[in-house]
């Protein structure tokens, strides 16, 4: 069965380093998306991709934040200056539709940031 | 006013016993409705979908929706102890783009 992958699964930084986090999306899908989630917290939406541009950003998707699909499969989100805030499970989803089937979710990469 | 809401739990339910879990909803416009299971430190994985008012049903789990009071439900019948899980329900308002909001989670124990 067709999975959304991501990697790392834990990348550890320091606070102000720039970190790149990769996902690959099923390969029909056509809507990208990156989703965070502070531990214990709720899962928040970042940003949303289609077209091989950006659908839609959140008030967290700030100029630090960017998104690149670089190539056919890829799918990033780079984190120019990490905060400790940034700390988190981030999510990369992707959708065959807009409305239809919902998000399918990769295992996520943990970011610690110290 | 969050945009989707539920009642945090914890949930516990005896082994065979159906789970109950609840979730409103704040835009009218809403409308496609998802419920996913997390198990501590995973990804959301997606357990059903629904659109219309009604039930929806998929082996042990049915989806229940009910627009004109904003309300979505999940019944799990003859629930296992691998149900035991945080259960997060999704709305999509495509009037507002294509963000799917969810709510912060029902967190459920079966008991053997």
């Amino acid at each position: 069965e067709p999975e959304v992958t991501q990697t790392p699964s834990h990348q550890v930084t320091q606070m102000g380093q720039e970190v790149i986090l990769r996902c690959v999306p099923i390969s029909n899908h056509l809507y990208f998306y990156w989703y965070r989630q502070i531990l214990g917290q709720k899962v928040e939406f970042l940003v949303s991709f289609y077209n091989n541009e950006i659908s839609e950003k959140s008030e967290i998707f700030d100029d630090q934040f960017s998104v690149e699909r670089p190539d056919g499969s890829n799918f990033t989100l780079k984190i120019r200056s990490t905060k400790l805030e940034d700390s988190a499970m981030y999510f990369c989803a992707s959708s065959v539709t807009l409305l239809a089937g919902g998000l399918l979710f990769g295992p996520g990469t943990r970011l610690t940031v110290t | 006013q969050k945009e989707v809401e539920q009642n945090s739990g914890p949930l516990s339910v005896p082994e065979g016993a159906i789970a109950s879990l609840n979730c409103t909803y704040s835009d009218r416009g809403s409308q496609s409705f998802f419920w996913y299971r997390q198990y501590s430190g995973k990804s959301p994985e997606l357990i059903m979908f629904i659109y219309s008012n009604g039930d929806k049903e998929d082996g042990r789990f049915t989806a229940q929706l009910n627009k004109a009071s904003q309300y979505v439900s999940l019944l799990i019948r003859d629930s296992q102890p691998s149900d035991s899980a945080t259960y997060l329900c999704a709305v999509n308002r495509r009037m507002t783009g294509n963000q799917f909001y969810f709510g912060t989670g029902t967190s459920l124990t079966v008991i053997p």
